[in-house]
């Protein structure tokens, strides 16, 4: 069985200030992890993916996230928030499950303030 | 290159009405699913296509169905229309479905069901 769980449905933080969106997840595979961004109004884009190479993985726009197997968290980190990052922000998990089958996280909403 | 197109963007209907949603994926994709984001309730996973066939489905009623083309373009089909069906209906692709690969999401159709 698999399962993600975003710790928090929102998050405010300074323009500026460390960005951190928490990410657990549950998986018996090995799994693909993801950190996709959705603007107001428009589809999703990834940010970044890990797939069991690097446990640091570095995304776009400044943003990294870092698996941690023994924590089962992939949280997502980026060190100065800019107000462009104000989105909403999905953790995804995906794993061979006899046929692939992809999770989505419920969404953290990003805010920043000037 | 075209990103993927959904259309339309925005519809109206009444309960009890039929309704047909539309997404090109991009070039070379033989892959797409489709999502349902409710307001407060993420992403659902609704279906998933390939090669011209449903390889997988997620815990939504008979009445959403689909199709894949052979031109790899996808429609999703919702009969019986209830208000509960109102939301953003987003269509992604990807290249060769193998679950643990990046999406290409479209921009959405916002359904609302009055």
């Amino acid at each position: 069985a698999q399962s993600v769980t975003q710790l928090d449905s929102h998050v405010s933080v300074s323009e500026g200030t460390p960005v951190l969106l928490r990410c657990n997840y549950s998986s018996s595979y090995s799994p693909s992890l993801f950190w996709y961004v959705q603007h107001p109004n428009k589809g999703l884009q990834l940010l970044l993916k890990y797939t069991s190479a690097a446990t640091l993985v570095k995304g776009i726009n400044g943003f990294e996230a870092e698996f941690k197997k023994s924590e089962t968290s992939f949280h997502l980190t980026k060190p100065s928030a800019h107000m462009s990052d104000a989105a909403e922000y999905f953790c995804v998990v995906s794993a061979n499950t006899g046929g692939f089958k992809t999770i989505f996280g419920a969404g953290t909403r990003l805010f920043v303030k000037a | 290159e075209a990103g993927v197109t959904q259309s339309p963007t925005h519809l109206i209907k009444t309960r009890g009405q039929q309704v047909t949603l539309r997404c090109s994926p991009i070039s070379g994709h033989t892959s797409v699913y489709w999502y349902q984001q409710a307001l407060g309730l993420g992403l659902q996973f609704l279906l998933w296509y390939d090669e011209g066939e449903e390889r997988n489905r997620g815990n939504f009623p008979p009445r959403f169905s689909g199709r894949q083309f052979p031109n790899y373009s996808s429609e999703l089909n919702v009969n019986a229309l209830e208000l509960e069906d109102s939301a953003l209906y987003l269509c992604a692709s990807s290249l060769r479905g193998q679950g643990d690969e990046k999406l290409f999401f479209g921009s959405g159709t916002q359904l609302s069901v009055l």
